[in-house]
């Protein structure tokens, strides 16, 4: 089936620091992806909709000078936070689906925490 | 816009009692319907999905079905497992516009004792 790849995992930087995830689509293409920060015991908040070879879409209320999002191909989204400080800890998931009448698969998130 | 409402947690269950995790939508046209599941420190898994009303998604003895009457997907199991401790999202997509995102509910973190 449909498998989403996030990386890294688990990152713990200092206050100031930019920090990049990746988000991969491992078997299929994807045109559009989304990114989602969840904070604890919380639902998830979209915060953007990454599309491929053009400008993501973001929610209001997101910094997109803070959230910088790049979609350069078809199996690969990055978010970079950038001069992360304490307030952006969180856990940021994306999705990504193979085809537009398809189920959103999603990657096993990123736990950031800043110091 | 649209909006999902969800049964508020944590909800407690002895194993092989009976589960249901209320779930209701607004919605213009005809969404489709999710539930997820999310265990602790992972992202989401897609537990069952239904298109179109009267559709009834199934999936590891999870049972949900599509009401637009009531504009409900309450997710059932009629014998849960320790196993099934988790965070179980309701949540829906659009069909209309050509956006794909997906509208959660809040989350109901569910937890079974052996």
């Amino acid at each position: 089936g449909a498998v989403v790849s996030q990386h890294p995992s688990w990152v713990i930087c200092k206050s100031g620091t930019s920090v990049k995830i990746e988000c991969r689509s491992l078997d299929f293409q994807a045109t559009t992806m989304f990114w989602y920060r969840q904070f604890p015991k919380q639902s998830l908040m979209l915060m953007a909709t990454s599309n491929e070879g053009s400008k993501a879409t973001y929610e209001q209320g997101v910094e997109k000078d803070k959230f910088l999002i790049n979609h350069a191909s078809l199996t690969l989204s990055t978010l970079t936070v950038t001069s992360a400080h304490p307030e952006d800890s969180s856990f940021y998931i994306c999705s990504a689906f193979p085809y537009s009448n398809q189920p959103q698969h999603f990657g096993d998130g990123t736990r950031l925490s800043i110091l | 816009g649209n909006s999902v409402t969800q049964m508020e947690g944590p909800v407690t269950l002895s194993e092989e009692a009976f589960l249901t995790i209320n779930c209701t939508y607004t919605a213009t046209g005809y969404p489709s319907l999710f539930w997820y599941v999310q265990y602790p420190g992972e992202g989401l898994q897609l537990l069952l999905k239904a298109t179109k009303a009267d559709d009834k998604g199934s999936n590891k003895g999870f049972e949900a079905t599509y009401r637009k009457e009531t504009t409900s997907f309450h997710l059932e199991k009629g014998s849960v497992q320790v196993s099934d401790s988790a965070v179980y999202f309701c949540a829906l997509r659009s069909s209309s516009g050509s956006a794909r995102q997906l509208t959660f509910g809040s989350g109901t973190q569910l937890t079974v004792l052996p």
